[in-house]
């Protein structure tokens, strides 16, 4: 089973949609969750951190079930903007290391 | 406050050469990371760094060398370059284990051929 596993996409939703995407990770010991987002051609950036309680930034609510092992990101009102890959994040148990997914292609059309 | 740099943006090698891949950052972070991305999958890490004189092997070390003599600096050396090598390199740092929320700050890229 790999440590990560995302529906790759591609997503393509119009804009103001709602989207959503799961990732799925195999380590048990994972302590904290990250949704990171990465342009075409781009470096990876933060979207935000994923806590226990689940958490809410503007139009972004990340869910964590760890019974389950998975990682959820939901994306209220999409633009135009919003189009890139999302990389769900695990960090090992030491917290040193990040396991990146492979991501999440999301499209949003005019 | 330039962040993370790495040079150069672009490299194309032949088989069998070798080069030194450039990461430097000005925000006096502890971690230091290189990951390798190959088209269409997630990153891999090759090697990463807790502190000036540790290193410590990530998921893909095989064929690459790193040395963290410096907190800012931290390169990563190919040695005898193979087509499998060819990638998009990514540096990133954080000022504390990444893991404790902290982001990981990324440099720009460098997009290596070996042909």
């Amino acid at each position: 089973r790999k440590e990560v596993e995302q529906d790759p996409g591609p997503f393509n939703v119009p804009e103001g949609a709602t989207v959503a995407f799961n990732c799925t990770y195999s380590n048990s010991a994972s302590q904290s969750f990250f949704w990171y987002r990465q342009d075409c051609r781009k470096e990876p950036k933060l979207l935000m951190s994923v806590y226990s309680s689940g958490n809410e930034d503007g139009r972004f609510t990340a869910q964590l079930n760890r019974a389950s092992q998975y990682i959820s990101l939901l994306i209220r009102d999409s633009k135009l903007s919003d189009s890139a890959t999302y990389l769900c994040v695990p960090a090992g148990s030491s917290g040193d290391k990040l396991t990146f997914g492979t991501g999440t292609r999301l499209a949003v059309r005019p | 406050n330039a962040g993370v740099t790495q040079t150069p943006k672009f490299r194309i090698l032949k088989i069998g050469q070798s080069m030194t891949l450039q990461c430097t950052q000005d925000m006096n972070h502890n971690y230091m990371y290189w990951y390798r991305q190959d088209p269409g999958m997630g990153l891999k890490l090759i090697y990463y760094s807790v502190g000036a004189g540790i290193t410590d092997k990530g998921e893909v070390p095989n064929g690459y060398n790193v040395s963290r003599s410096t907190t800012e600096d931290f390169p990563l050396r190919l040695e005898l370059a193979a087509p499998s090598q060819t990638s998009v390199y990514f540096c990133a740092s954080s000022y504390s284990a990444p893991g404790t929320g902290l982001a990981l700050h990324f440099g720009n890229g460098t997009r290596l051929t070996v042909t």
